[in-house]
């Protein structure tokens, strides 16, 4: 079946550090990726979006382009600030799993001042 | 926007008790709502996905009558954990999409965190 695979946490960054959280994913067709952030004591909401092969999805600095020939979907932002810390998820829907959204484990990011 | 609100936010009951969550599109049609369980480790694990009108699909491992789900109408579903054992302490989240197309995100309560006692 699908899976999102990302990596582990915490990280801990400065403030204006770059950041990456690397993100792969297993699944048949074409699915939509997605990363959604969820800060501290607040629900799930969609950062941003890729559609299909080498979009570009972006939105308050952060970035993450589809990339079909490796099957990954890194998310970067150039400088991170201190209100970005929060759990970081990839997602996937349309593969294998259709309708279904299916999530990595979620990467937890602290940035410190 | 697409606002998704879900109550309670927090419930404490005793083991053998029920426990009915409520999940609310506000302003949009929610013709298909999902719900989640997230662990402490953060990772979320859809349990099931629930259809206005008709039966919820539930993922494999799921019990179905532990965990009922009623999707009445287009704004509504509802999670009722059945005679709760402290096991079944979490944190529940609900969701919906607007539309069927798969390239849609899905829009999220707050959550609700139950613990059985």
């Amino acid at each position: 079946g699908d899976s999102v695979t990302q990596m582990e946490g915490p990280v801990t960054l400065s403030e204006e550090a770059f950041l990456t959280i690397n993100c792969t994913y297993t699944a048949t067709g074409y699915p939509s990726l997605f990363w959604y952030v969820q800060y501290p004591g607040e629900g799930l909401q969609l950062l941003l979006k890729a559609t299909k092969a080498d979009d570009k999805g972006s939105n308050k600095g952060f970035e993450a382009t589809y990339r079909k020939e490796t099957t990954s979907f890194h998310l970067e932002k150039g400088s991170v600030q201190v209100s970005d810390s929060a759990v970081y998820f990839c997602a996937l829907r349309g593969g294998t799993g259709g309708f279904k959204t299916i999530f990595g484990a979620g990467t937890r990011l602290f940035v410190k001042a | 926007g697409a606002v998704v609100s879900q109550h309670p936010s927090r419930v404490i009951c005793k083991s053998g008790t029920s426990v009915k969550i409520e999940c609310r599109s506000l302003d949009f049609q929610a013709t298909t709502m999902f719900w989640y369980r997230q662990f402490p480790k953060q990772s979320l694990m859809l349990m099931a996905t629930s259809n206005e009108g008709s039966k919820a699909t539930y993922e494999q491992g799921v019990e179905k009558d532990k965990f009922l789900i009623n999707h009445a109408s287009l704004t509504l579903s509802t999670l009722t954990v059945t005679s709760a054992h402290p096991e079944d302490s979490s944190f529940y989240i609900c969701s919906a999409s607007k539309g069927l197309a798969t390239t849609g995100e899905l829009f999220f309560g707050e959550g609700s965190r139950l613990t059985v006692l």
